[in-house]
């Protein structure tokens, strides 16, 4: 099946600096992916849709200044959480799918961010 | 936008005997409706989806239904086993996904 990956897996920060990962489809293009935030116990929470070549779709009370996203290809889109804080920790996931009518998604193993 | 619910939270089995969880949603132009598994700590891993013309689907000892005129559907797992325990998410799609809240699976040996 279709392979995302993500990068890193887990980093640690200090406050106040900016993290960048990645989310690569490896054996697909993906005009779309999105990127998902996840607490402890909880569900995904959607942040926001990558659209290769265009602005990225952020929900309601995300911080598009705060979570950069950058589509610049078929195979990879950025989240960059930029001066993280402690509460921005969380679990980040993000998803891809191999086209418009095949709606199956596949996510990435996530990347575990803690700020101290 | 559309409102997932999913239902229960938690649920405990013994091996061997069957497990459902419900899911409602509230869009009607939802049209494709995963399940996913998440183990913890890992990715979420699509274990059975549906289209909104398919009333239901089955692989092995998995099976979902869709009733589209009452907005849920329902994920059935047969004979579990302890393998099975995890965190599974239910999911609807209009032009984007939207998760139920997660339901806590454990099977008891």
């Amino acid at each position: 099946g279709a392979v995302v990956s993500q990068h890193p897996s887990w980093v640690i920060c200090k406050s106040g600096t900016s993290v960048k990962i990645e989310c690569r489809s490896l054996d697909f293009q993906a005009t779309t992916m999105f990127w998902y935030r996840q607490f402890p116990k909880q569900s995904l929470m959607l942040m926001a849709t990558s659209n290769e070549g265009s602005k990225a779709t952020y929900e309601q009370g995300v911080e598009k200044d705060k979570f950069l996203i950058n589509h610049a290809s078929l195979t990879l889109s950025t989240l960059t959480v930029t001066s993280a804080h402690p509460e921005d920790s969380s679990f980040y996931i993000c998803s891809a799918g191999s086209g418009v009518i095949d709606y199956t998604q596949y996510f990435g193993p996530g990347t575990r961010l803690t700020v101290l | 936008g559309e409102n997932v619910e999913q239902h229960p939270s938690t649920l405990s089995v013994q091996e061997g005997d069957s497990a459902v969880i419900k899911c409602t949603y509230s869009d009607s132009a939802s049209n494709y409706f995963p399940w996913y598994k998440q183990e913890l700590g890992k990715r979420p891993q699509l274990i059975i989806d549906i289209r909104s013309n398919v009333g239901e689907k089955k692989d092995q000892r998995i099976a979902v239904t869709l009733n589209k005129t009452a907005k849920h559907f329902s994920l059935h797992i047969t004979e579990t086993q302890p393998e099975d325990s995890a965190v599974y998410f239910c999911a609807a799609y209009t032009n984007q996904f939207y998760f139920g809240t997660g339901t806590s699976l454990t099977v008891i040996p």
